[in-house]
């Protein structure tokens, strides 16, 4: 079964700060999908990245970042020089196996707080 | 860029009253979702729909529950006899194949 794991229920730091939101995940499959959805305060679900199991590039996206790391099972994502916008509910969240109709299955979820 | 939408936004309904909550996928997306969220929990999967047909549901997804495609381009989600358990965001979400899935902005459902 799957499983994902976000330990940090919630963080707070000062803008400006870099942060570091863990993900660790579980499968059986080879084959497997990793995302990291936001959710600001309004409620949506918004799209940032989404990460096949044979890549194992980090990735950079402006002040984001991520690291996936099969060894550990671990897709983790870095916020950069953080700003007050950045506060959210931040969602990793895995696809498993190639039958039509595949779930996401989604973590705990990250409070990030940004502080002025 | 298109997106997926979903009505109403926020519906409050009284215990025991059945509540259909829609959602327009994206048009050429072939698999439709539905997910929950409780108030300050994660985002649980309720139930997959491709080929106008249920392929996979969750523990959560009992008898109360129902999906129907009913012309081609809306994708419901019904609760026949709500319960207040079932407050909580209802998020529809659609992809064209293997990747990533389309979230609508979702309805807040309020049961009383």
């Amino acid at each position: 079964a799957q499983k994902v794991t976000q330990a940090q229920t919630e963080i707070s730091v000062v803008e400006k700060e870099d942060v570091t939101l863990d993900c660790v995940y579980e499968t059986r499959d080879t084959t497997y999908y990793l995302f990291w959805y936001k959710q600001p305060p309004s409620g949506e679900l918004v799209f940032l990245i989404r990460r096949n199991s044979f890549d194992e590039q980090n990735e950079i996206s402006g002040r984001y970042s991520w690291n996936f790391q099969k060894s550990t099972s671990s897709f983790n994502f870095t916020i950069t020089a953080s700003q007050v916008v950045d506060s959210a509910v931040y969602f990793c969240a895995q696809l498993t196996g190639e039958t039509s109709g595949s779930r996401l299955t989604f973590g705990e979820g990250t409070q990030l707080t940004v502080n002025p | 860029e298109p997106e997926v939408t979903q009505t109403p936004s926020h519906q409050v309904t009284q215990m025991g009253q059945e509540v259909i909550l829609r959602c327009v996928p994206i048009s050429n997306h072939l698999y439709f979702y539905w997910y929950r969220q409780i108030l300050g929990q994660k985002v649980e999967f309720l139930v997959s729909f491709y080929n106008n047909e249920i392929s996979e549901k969750s523990e959560i997804f009992d008898d109360q529950f129902s999906v129907e495609r009913p012309d081609g381009s809306n994708f419901t989600l019904k609760i026949r006899s709500t319960k207040l358990e079932d407050s909580a965001m209802y998020f529809c979400a659609s992809l064209p194949g293997r990747r990533e899935q389309y979230f609508g902005p979702g309805t807040r459902l309020t049961v009383t």
